[in-house]
């Protein structure tokens, strides 16, 4: 089955600085490849999406990229802020017909001011 | 417009009780999704349901776990003698078809406590 690893559970930067997240997986490529923000107590809110034939997505201050070599994607925030502290969730979508996703454990991002 | 809705917010219960957790999708969305998240990790596919039916419920963990979705739009998920060891928070999501790629959103959860 497919296993999903986030590179950690806790990063901590300052206030300015880029944030990357890691989320390596095994197995199989997903289609789709997507990163959700969770603040505490709350459900996933969706970030990004990035196909399978796509090396690199932006949304402002955040971008992702994909290599399908290494079985990882890169998940950037630039010029972070401290209300980027959040919980950023990977989430693998191996293309079936409907949108099933798999899950990675997370990491903790906390940006100091 | 409104967002997913998940009732309760929150649930106690004791050892071998019934229990029945409630989402209201966005109004429109035909897929909808229930997760299980406990602490610390992501969440974990429990059952898909495209219109009335269930197309995938691979991830409901025994027969102690069955989910309805009679009209197309709420969802109930029923939790027969609960045991300890489901405690956790239980996520709903929707989207727009259930298509590959389709973002997914997510209600609150309801927070199930077994005693």
């Amino acid at each position: 089955s497919q296993k999903i690893e986030q590179n950690s559970e806790a990063l901590n930067i300052q206030e300015g600085k880029t944030a990357t997240l890691t989320c390596n997986y095994t197995n199989y490529s997903p289609a789709y490849l997507q990163w959700y923000r969770q603040d505490p107590g709350r459900g996933p809110v969706f970030l990004l999406l990035i196909r399978e034939n796509e090396k690199e997505k932006r949304k402002e201050r955040l971008k992702v990229t994909f290599d399908t070599t290494l079985k990882q994607s890169l998940f950037h925030i630039t010029a972070s802020q401290p209300a980027d502290s959040a919980t950023y969730l990977c989430a693998l979508d191996r293309g079936t017909s409907y949108g099933k996703l798999t899950f990675g454990q997370g990491t903790i991002l906390t940006v100091h001011p | 417009g409104a967002g997913v809705s998940q009732t309760p917010s929150n649930k106690v219960t004791e050892k071998g009780k019934y229990v029945e957790l409630r989402c209201d999708p966005i109004s429109g969305h035909t897929a909808l999704y229930w997760y299980r998240q406990s602490l610390g990790q992501g969440p974990e596919f429990l059952i898909y349901f495209q219109g009335t039916g269930a197309a995938d419920d691979s991830g409901l963990p025994n027969d102690r776990f069955f989910a309805v979705r009679p009209e197309g739009s709420v969802s109930t998920l029923k939790i027969q003698r609960t045991e300890r060891g489901d405690s956790a928070v239980y996520l709903c999501a929707s989207s727009r078809s259930g298509t590959g790629g389709d973002e997914q959103f997510f209600g609150p959860g309801t927070r199930l406590t077994v005693l």
